[in-house]
């Protein structure tokens, strides 16, 4: 079957650094035109669009966040990481990994999510 | 950044009703904008792209539709499983933006 998997810790102290990563399944994050985004939704809010990855390495980040983002791609895992640093409590929320196809392309496959609580 | 101005905020409304939901881009976003519906605790699920394409499986009383910079996604006779959150994205340019989602509950 063919899914995305978010993996990461449920707590974060405000400051640290978040590492999330998510895990295909039944399909390659390095065929030719495939990207994996990340997202996020804090409780009761929007949605956020926080940075993608392509198969051949290009990245792009959100404005409002590239300072804190760094998004990675490890083909032997067929896996994409994704850092936050200096986090805070406004970063708590439900974070997502998204599929994108070849070209303009929506979301059209979604991890569960994984939520993050910041706190001390 | 693209402004996606979504309304309305919330909607009540009853099984069989027609519905629609509008999102405005600050920018033309071409027809590059899609539709997503989420229920509590569920991740996005992909309705419709490219303004007006009904995913792989979505029922033909989804629709989509655009004038200029305006979209609108109508439900033509609601069913109880609609009862979610309908979320627009613009998929035109980075970074990617996304309305800030209409409550569809039941009236």
């Amino acid at each position: 079957q063919v899914t995305l998997r978010e993996s990461g810790p449920a707590l974060v102290r405000p400051t640290q650094t978040l590492t999330l990563t998510c895990t295909a399944s039944e399909f390659s994050l390095s065929s030719r035109g495939m990207s994996v985004s990340w997202l996020r939704q804090p409780p009761g809010k929007a949605l956020e669009w926080l940075a993608r990855v392509d198969w051949d390495d290009d990245k792009f980040y959100s404005t409002s966040q590239r300072s804190r983002l760094t998004i990675s791609r490890d083909p032997s895992k067929n896996q994409v990481v994704l850092i936050m640093t200096n986090v805070d409590t406004v970063d708590t929320a439900t974070y997502y990994c998204a599929r994108t196809g070849p070209g303009l392309q929506p979301f059209d496959l979604w991890g569960q999510g994984t939520l993050v609580a910041v706190s001390s | 950044d693209i402004q996606m101005t979504q309304s309305p905020s919330s909607l009540s409304a009853s099984v069989g009703d027609r519905v629609t939901i509008t999102c405005r881009a600050s920018q033309s976003v071409s027809s590059w904008l899609a539709w997503y519906q989420q229920r509590p605790g569920k991740a996005p699920k992909l309705l419709i792209y490219k303004t007006s394409t009904l995913e792989d499986g979505v029922p033909s009383r989804f629709s989509g539709t655009k004038s200029g910079t305006e979209f609108t996604l109508t439900i033509s006779s609601l069913q109880p499983d609609d009862f979610a959150t309908y979320y627009c994205q613009q998929y035109n340019s980075y970074p990617y933006t996304f309305g800030q989602g209409t409550k569809l509950d039941i009236k």
